[in-house]
Formats: C-alpha cells, sequence, structure tokens
C-alpha cells in the first residue's frame, strides 16, 4: 500500500535552534517528493520538491534532502522563527501525469521564544 | 502573485443538503483537484481534472461527489447528500502541467455538516 510516514508527530523547540523532521515512504514507482507546510486552517504551501535524481534541495531556511534507495526524506530547518510554527508535511507523487499526490500526517512544529 | 481561491470559507449544512464548493484556480493552469482533510487526519485525495473531464478519482469521491467547470475559471466541487462524515477541510488545487509540476493549493472551505 502507497503510504507516507512522519516522524516526530509534534516537535517543540526553541527559536533559533535547528530541527531535522523525517518522512519515508513505499509509494511505488516513486516521481517527486515535496514538503509542504502549512498553517492551522489554511491551505499547504510548498517548500521544495525533489525528483528521484536529486538528493538535496534548499529553499532558504530550509534544506530537504532524498535518498530514493532507503525511501527516506528528511527536512532541515536551520535558525528557527516563531513563524515556522506549522504543520510540516512529506508529500509523495507517485507516477502518471495526474499530479495525484499521497500525503503523509505531518509533523506539528512549536517553535517557542 | 496569482492564488487559488475558494468560497465559502466556512459552509454549514444539514445532513442530506446538497452543497456546492467553488474554486478560481489560477488563470493559465490546466489541471485542478479536490484535496479533503478531515480534522486531525491527513490531506486526501478526492479527484483530478484535465480537459473538461476526470483523471483520476480517489475510493473516497463516489456517486454523491461530482465536480465540474462551468465555465473559463470556475471548478466546483458538489456533494449531492451530505453525511455527518462529509464534514472536513476541502482543498481545491490546481498545476500548470502534469505530475511534477507545482501545484497551488487555496484556502479551504471548511464544510460542517449536523
Amino acid at each position: 500500500k502507497n503510504q507516507v510516514e512522519q516522524s516526530p508527530q509534534s516537535l517543540i523547540i526553541l527559536e533559533g535552534k535547528n530541527c531535522t523532521l523525517q518522512c519515508n515512504y513505499t509509494v511505488s514507482p516513486f516521481s517527486n517528493l515535496r514538503w509542504y507546510k502549512q498553517d492551522t486552517g489554511r491551505g499547504p504551501v510548498s517548500l521544495t520538491i525533489m525528483t528521484f535524481s536529486e538528493n538535496t534541495k534548499s529553499n532558504g531556511r530550509y534544506t530537504a534532502t532524498l535518498d530514493a534507495d532507503t525511501k527516506q526524506s528528511s527536512l532541515h530547518i536551520t535558525a528557527s522563527q516563531l513563524s515556522d510554527s506549522a504543520s510540516y508535511i512529506c508529500v509523495v507523487h507517485g507516477s502518471g501525469n495526474t499530479g495525484k499526490l499521497i500525503f503523509g500526517q505531518g509533523t506539528t512544529l512549536q517553535v517557542k521564544p | 502573485e496569482p492564488e487559488v481561491t475558494q468560497t465559502p470559507s466556512h459552509q454549514v449544512t444539514q445532513m442530506g443538503q446538497e452543497v456546492i464548493l467553488r474554486c478560481v484556480p489560477i488563470s493559465n493552469h490546466l489541471y485542478f483537484y479536490w484535496y479533503r482533510q478531515i480534522l486531525g487526519q491527513k490531506v486526501e485525495f478526492l479527484v483530478s481534472f484535465y480537459n473538461n473531464e476526470i483523471s483520476e478519482k480517489s475510493e473516497i469521491f463516489d456517486d454523491q461527489f461530482s465536480v465540474e467547470r462551468p465555465d473559463g475559471s470556475n471548478f466546483t466541487l458538489k456533494i449531492r447528500s451530505t453525511k455527518l462524515e462529509d464534514s472536513a477541510m476541502y482543498f481545491c488545487a490546481s498545476t500548470a502541467g502534469g505530475g511534477s509540476y507545482e501545484q497551488y493549493f487555496g484556502p479551504g472551505t471548511r464544510l460542517t455538516v449536523t
């Protein structure tokens, strides 16, 4: 069954600290992996997209890694800010051109002053 | 910057009633999607729409659901006879191309079925 699992479920860090979120997927075939940020009550906003041939991609203070062999990805947030408090969702696009996305449960990040 | 818009932001309806959720995708986009997120759960794919027809749908998208692009700008999701379990946040998304393209999500419509 195509699944996307994330850990930890939730995380609390102090402002200015770094953190790393994990994602494991069993989606096959695999086309690309995305990380989204979702604020409470809002739609997801894309942070990164990586195809199977890419193993790292950065977007400002966000850096995503991908290991397509082990089917693992991580999202590293550097120098966290209060505005980083949100849910971070790992999303996989399997195959085909329809664009159907498979979502993980998300990691809820809380950044405290 | 162009964005996907959705109306209404919150819809309350009684069980058994029909609801129509509306979306205006980004103007030059070709692929359109509906997703839903039940409170506290993961976002789930409902349906994708391209070239005026459904290209893929999930098992959630049963005969009670339908989608339509009635004109060049709107994309709608209709639920014919709502159930309590249809209560969720419904997100519309659009993209310029197929699978590897960025999907832009709207702010969502919160549907509450009582």
